[in-house]
This record gives C-alpha cells, sequence and structure tokens, in this order.
C-alpha cells in the first residue's frame, strides 16, 4: 500500500496570505489528523477528521480550518499567515477510531515571511 | 488538558540499552504510544500500551504503569541509527494525540 502523502512538501508564503494543504490518506483509512510541529511548540494536534466530520480540534485559533472529502482525502486552510505559522504540517491517518498506531506523512514546510 | 514530560536529551553507546521516561498528566486516558523521528523524517510509530505492563517488539520494548501515570520506552542493543528523536504520546478523546516534547537519543561508537 501507498504511505500518505501531503503536497506540497515546500511552501513558502507572505505574511496575510492563506494556504492550502493537501493530504491523502492510506487506502481504506478513514481517519485523517493534523499536527503542526516546530523546535518551541513540538506535535500539537490541529484536528482530525472521520468520515468527514471533525471529531476533535486542538487549542488553535479560527484561521486554522480543515475538511475532509468522501474519499477521505483532507485539506487545511491557514488564512491570514502569521510569522508564527512557520512550521512543519504533518498529517496522519488510520484504518478506524482507536488511539493507537497512526500513520505520518512525510510533513508539508511552511516557511511565512 | 494533558501534559506529557520526557527527558530532552539521553546520549549512550553503541550496543547499550537506554530507557527513555514519560510522565503524563491527563483527563482521560486512552493508551501511551511512542514514536520515532530521524530529522527531516515523519513521526514513525514504535508501539502502543493501552494496559499495564510491557509491550516487547524486537529490540524495543514499552512499559505502562496507569497507576503511576508513568511509561518507559526501553532500547535495546543500540545502533547508530537508533539515533533519532523519540516521542510519547498519549491518546484522548475524538483520537486526539498529545505528544511530549521528545527526547533526542545520540548514540555514539
Amino acid at each position: 500500500k501507498a504511505g500518505v502523502t501531503q503536497t506540497p512538501r515546500y511552501l513558502i508564503k507572505t505574511r496575510g496570505q492563506q494556504v492550502t494543504l493537501s493530504c491523502s490518506p492510506i487506502s481504506g483509512h478513514r481517519s485523517v489528523s493534523w499536527y503542526q510541529q516546530t523546535p518551541g511548540q513540538g506535535l500539537q494536534f490541529l484536528f482530525e477528521y472521520f468520515s468527514e466530520t471533525q471529531r476533535n480540534k486542538g487549542n488553535f485559533p479560527g484561521r486554522f480550518s480543515g475538511r475532509q472529502f468522501s474519499n477521505s482525502r483532507s485539506e487545511m486552510n491557514v488564512s491570514t499567515l502569521e510569522l508564527g505559522d512557520s512550521a512543519l504540517y504533518l498529517c496522519a491517518s488510520r484504518p478506524g477510531q482507536g488511539n493507537d498506531e497512526q500513520y505520518f506523512g512525510p510533513g508539508t514546510r511552511l516557511t511565512v515571511t | 488538558g494533558q501534559s506529557l514530560e520526557q527527558p530532552s536529551e539521553v546520549t549512550a553507546v553503541e550496543g547499550a540499552i537506554v530507557q527513555i521516561n514519560c510522565t503524563y498528566q491527563t483527563s482521560g486516558f486512552y493508551g501511551l504510544s511512542w514514536y520515532q523521528q530521524h530529522d527531516g523524517g515523519a513521526p514513525t510509530f514504535l508501539s502502543y500500551n493501552a494496559l499495564d505492563g510491557l509491550e516487547e517488539t524486537g529490540r524495543f520494548s514499552s512499559f505502562l504503569s496507569r497507576s503511576d501515570s508513568y511509561g518507559y520506552l526501553l532500547l535495546q542493543e543500540l545502533q547508530m541509527k537508533d539515533s533519532a528523536s523519540y516521542f510519547c504520546a498519549v491518546g484522548g478523546a475524538g483520537n486526539m494525540l498529545t505528544f511530549g516534547g521528545g527526547t533526542r537519543l545520540m548514540v555514539k561508537p
């Protein structure tokens, strides 16, 4: 099976712009979670989708949003970018609703200038 | 909320055994996981403990004590390729994983 894929892998944006990141989970996986990783804050949970429904959201401002499509692919959007949004954004998928193994994609490295 | 504490850095020599501890405080507990991340790479799953005790997977073992809110990852027969960051993570409601700050393991020859 192909792993989790994320596009784009690298992105440079300017403050105030918006960005959309894409994640394709492993085939058959219905749960997709998003994480932000920075040197200062570590790995932080953004949100999780299961069967097109957002089931949980981390402590991030409303500028961060996401959605999941019927084929389980997911997108996350960040509007009005700030310098502090520069981070590695990781997507992870799992087949069901358990709290065990998650499969991470390679991430999208976002740089905001 | 949930918080996890783990050492920021550990150094060991090739062939040795190293233990990385993780203590947590949670409002709801759905298991303790461990992930490995090499520089520039994505986290990869190592182990998961939902119940107390030891889980063994090859050279890696993970232990959980729910009464002590404590777990550890044990790496045996260390190899240079084990140099990486190791994260413990607690599962919460809605498949939310809360990660510790990570332990950077340096394996020296």
